[in-house]
């Protein structure tokens, strides 16, 4: 089955400076990547995602990368705002599988004012 | 538009005592329903799947156990809780037939067994 690994665990940047969190993923049949955003006590929001047929995919100061060779998606938020502060998760979804996402370990981003 | 609703937002349940959570999901039909549990505020660990009622797909073998009585109600049960079951427990949806779109997630359950 598919796996997804995701780093890093915990990203502590400047307010203002730009946040990067990359993820790999095993199965090449793998055609659908989005990221999740999750607050404190509440479930899991989609912020952006990428199909396999587009390398790059920006929306205001959110923007993901698709490298298909190398079987990795990253996330990159740029003038970061203390409102971005939460958990990331990025996920994968295997074609043809009823089974859902698998999903990263997620990464705890925290933004120092 | 779709919303998905899930309860009880918090639960505090002794050990042996039985479990059921319910999550419905309203403004669509047949949609894919799942279960995950995320343990320690980390990782995503999908517990079952449903692709119509009365189809339940188990991923990790455990102490609980799921059901769709209904096309849109997904329901998650243990008939005897484990201290080990502790954790926030999320229900999602999918548009059905299988397609590659996101999963809209609940707000969670987070439950303690003491």
């Amino acid at each position: 089955g598919e796996n997804v690994e995701q780093h890093p665990s915990t990203l502590s940047v400047q307010e203002g400076d730009s946040a990067v969190i990359k993820c790999t993923y095993s199965d090449s049949a793998s055609n659908y990547f989005p990221w999740y955003k999750q607050e404190l006590g509440k479930g899991p929001q989609l912020i952006i995602d990428i199909r396999s047929n587009v390398g790059e995919k920006k929306d205001q100061r959110i923007a993901v990368t698709l490298n298909k060779t190398a079987k990795h998606f990253s996330l990159h938020i740029t003038e970061t705002q203390p409102e971005d502060s939460a958990v990331y998760f990025c996920a994968a979804w295997v074609g043809g599988g009823a089974d859902g996402l698998t999903f990263g370990k997620g990464t705890h981003l925290i933004i120092q004012p | 538009s779709q919303t998905i609703h899930q309860w009880p937002a918090t639960l505090v349940q002794p050990v042996g005592s039985p479990l059921s959570l319910e999550c419905t999901v309203e403004g669509t039909s047949n949609p894919n329903l799942y279960w995950y549990r995320q343990a320690a505020g980390r990782g995503l660990q999908l517990l079952f799947y449903s692709i119509g009622i009365d189809q339940i797909s188990s991923e990790v073998p455990q102490n609980l156990s799921a059901s769709r009585p209904q096309d849109r109600q997904f329901i998650l049960s243990s008939k005897k809780l484990l201290l080990s079951d502790s954790g926030f427990y999320l229900c999602a949806w999918s548009v059905s037939p299988v397609m590659n779109t996101e999963a809209f997630f609940g707000q969670g359950t987070r439950l303690t067994v003491v």
